[in-house]
């Protein structure tokens, strides 16, 4: 099993700020890397894909990098609305696991 | 637009079984796999099972392995879940998602609510 580890856990910072969210996975999983944000109450939103590519919809201060098996999503100037959780997620094999969650509070 | 619609959660004694349904429109439903993903109350996201778009072939997680089943109607554009013997642990919010190993989870349902308790 691909574990995903992520880090760190929370991450206090304002608006405007930038924030550098981890994820490592056990094994090599180029590039099937994937980043989700959840909101309280709310399903996952898919972000990226591929390890860097923007989903429809996301905003292009979310950039997506790395490969291998170190991988980051960096938020480059933190808005209101982009706090909360988030998740990586590998598909590269069999069973599809996530990270723990990066928890990104004001 | 693309819809995903859960259905059929509850609260069920332990050693029951669920079955949610997921109703899907706004896409090509036999053109995708489908995913189910559970979040227990408070804590990450975890995957549940995978059915390929044409129904031929399915996975479990080792959590629900030998208690899951995955099933899909592409003439009804619904997905399936059963999970039986449930457990305590089986707690949790399911998400129907659209996609699997190949396809990316794009498009996820609101979430359905199953509570395992006596």
């Amino acid at each position: 099993e691909i574990v995903l580890t992520q880090s760190p856990g929370t991450l206090s910072l304002s608006p405007g700020e930038r924030a550098t969210l981890s994820c490592r996975a056990s094994h090599h999983i180029d590039p099937f890397l994937l980043w989700y944000q959840q909101k309280p109450g709310q399903a996952p939103r898919l972000l990226i894909y591929d390890a860097s590519s923007r989903a429809t919809g996301t905003p292009d201060r979310f950039r997506g990098s790395g490969s291998g098996t170190d991988f980051t999503l960096t938020i480059v100037s933190l808005e209101p609305e982009d706090f909360a959780v988030y998740y990586c997620q590998q598909r590269s094999d069999w069973p599809l696991t996530f990270g723990g969650g990066t928890k990104v509070e004001i | 637009e693309v819809l995903l619609v859960e259905s059929g959660g509850d609260l069920i004694q332990p050693g029951g079984s669920l079955r949610l349904s997921c109703a899907t429109s706004g896409f090509t439903f036999i053109y995708y796999a489908m995913t189910w993903v559970r979040q227990a109350p408070g804590k990450g996201l975890e995957w549940v099972s995978t059915i390929r778009n044409d129904g031929t072939v399915t996975y479990c997680a080792d959590s629900v392995k030998g208690r899951c089943t995955i099933s899909r109607d592409n003439s009804k554009n619904t997905l399936f879940l059963q999970i039986d013997n449930l457990r305590v642990e089986d707690t949790a919010v399911y998400y129907c998602v659209r996609g699997g190993r190949t396809q990316n989870f794009d498009y996820w349902g609101q979430g359905s609510l199953v509570i395992v308790s006596s």
